[in-house]
């Protein structure tokens, strides 16, 4: 079936180590999103990729990058992770800028 | 971008009709209605999308009044596992690079 892949599920990383957080789809949509989601909180987007084109949110601190090495895959890689990062970080994806988005299961973030 | 305001929780029992209202007092011409359902642990998954009037589909409807300031998405006959947090989103504008933005939620729990 035609999906949006995260791995791992579960991280745990160290303060200050970086780490890289995986998203893959098999629907070849053209944009890629990622966004945070802390405890009984809502979802933040950090940045966004239609089709090469990488387009961050303004909050988005510097410590988050991305890459879209191709179609199908996305990464999400924090350079420092700080107490404050520990998060679900959602992956998703849709055809276009104004359709509907289409979520991975999420990699939550332990940082220790 | 515009802000939506929802009820942060509702409680319901099973096989009652459930209305979540969601105001959006700024929303813009050409913005859309979306509401999104998430499970703990999980991606947000798509429900349904709306511009004006009424829209159903197998599993929600959603109803916007003429001025669209804001709108009810209808559960009909809930079960328990329709217990999770419901996002009323508004912004997705046809041709226009503006992202989502996710409101706080509301709580839906349905008791046996």
């Amino acid at each position: 079936d035609a999906m949006v892949i995260q791995n791992p599920r579960y991280q745990v990383t160290q303060f200050g180590k970086p780490v890289t957080l995986s998203c893959s789809q098999t629907l070849n949509h053209n944009v890629m999103y990622w966004y945070q989601q802390k405890s009984s909180q809502a979802p933040k987007l950090l940045f966004h990729y239609y089709d090469k084109d990488f387009n961050n949110e303004a909050d988005t601190p510097d410590n988050f990058q991305s890459r879209r090495p191709n179609t199908s895959f996305c990464f999400l890689d924090i350079r420092s992770p700080g107490l404050g990062d520990a998060a679900m970080y959602l992956c998703a994806t849709s055809i276009r800028a104004q359709e509907t988005q289409y979520f991975g299961p999420g990699t939550r973030l332990l940082v220790l | 971008l515009a802000k939506t305001t929802q009820p942060i929780s509702m409680d319901s029992y099973e096989g009652q009709e459930v209305n979540i209202t969601c105001s959006h007092n700024n929303i813009a011409t050409n913005d859309y209605i979306t509401w999104y359902q998430q499970f703990p642990s999980q991606g947000p998954r798509f429900i349904i999308q709306g511009y004006k009037t009424k829209v159903t589909n197998e599993v929600a409807s959603l109803f916007i009044p003429a001025d669209r300031k804001s709108s009810t998405l209808s559960l009909p006959r809930v079960s328990l596992s329709d217990t999770a947090v419901y996002y009323c989103l508004v912004g997705l504008a046809p041709g226009s690079a503006r992202q989502l933005t996710f409101g706080s939620g509301t709580q839906l729990t349905v008791l046996p």
